[in-house]
């Protein structure tokens, strides 16, 4: 069991504006910075969001993330069929000293 | 920049195996790297993390006194020595650059990642 917590799925069609939440606590989320990867099939993770809403230079700009107490949630914008990934959140756990990450959201564009 | 892994491979339930990961693309001996696996349809998981130095690692409590990670500058190459090897440890493993040189615990992210290398632990 993922130490933050995630929908398993989400979906949307073309154009539409989806949004992933993740849920924390105080010891990580809570304090610490949130970090959203995108996985897309049969790929490497990569970094889509630093720092609870930063994007890295360049694209992805339907991409944006916001933090609100415990949780955080990652939106997109004019959902495109090659969004279809695993998204994660990530974040420091101040209690158990290590990285933890969300168990993962399966977006599938219908 | 680019992260290679390698080391992947069957083992045995108790058997070991060592991972290397090749790094080029950017000043390697400045940065903290990190082993992160993907279980088999699973989610991502942390596993350990070293220093630009090596003088601070860490590990997830699952391959704490199993598990190494260690890596040469000279050669711009992390590794992670894997020992005891249980079922459970059954994954892809990527390893992943702190982005940042210098950041404090939670104030770096990773990036990039290499492709992965798979390990299966079976008899």
């Amino acid at each position: 069991q993922s130490v933050l917590t995630q929908p398993p799925s989400a979906s949307g069609t073309p154009g539409q504006r989806v949004t992933i939440s993740c849920s924390g606590s105080s010891s990580n989320i809570g304090t610490n910075y949130v970090y959203w990867y995108q996985q897309l099939p049969g790929t490497a993770p990569k970094l889509l969001i630093y720092r609870n809403s930063q994007r890295p230079s360049g694209d992805r700009d339907r991409f944006s993330g916001s933090k609100s107490g415990t949780s955080a949630s990652l939106a997109i914008s004019g959902l495109r069929s090659e969004d279809e990934a695993d998204y994660y959140c990530a974040a420091w756990d101040d209690s158990l000293s290590r990285w933890v990450f969300g168990g993962g959201t399966k977006l599938t564009v219908l | 920049v680019q992260l290679v892994e390698s080391g992947g491979g069957l083992v045995k339930p108790g058997g070991s195996l060592r991972l290397s990961c090749a790094a080029s693309g950017f000043t390697f001996s400045r940065h903290s790297m990190n082993w992160v696996r993907q279980a088999p349809g699973k989610g991502l998981e942390w596993v350990s993390s070293i220093s630009s130095t090596a003088t601070s690692i860490h590990y997830t409590d699952s391959v704490k006194g199993r598990f190494t990670i260690f890596r040469d500058n000279a050669k711009n190459s992390l590794y992670l020595q894997m020992n005891s090897l249980r079922a459970e440890d059954t994954a892809v493993y990527y390893c992943a650059r702190d982005f940042i040189e210098v950041a404090g615990p939670g104030l770096n992210w990773f990036d990039p990642w290499g492709q992965g290398t798979l390990v299966t632990v079976s008899s």
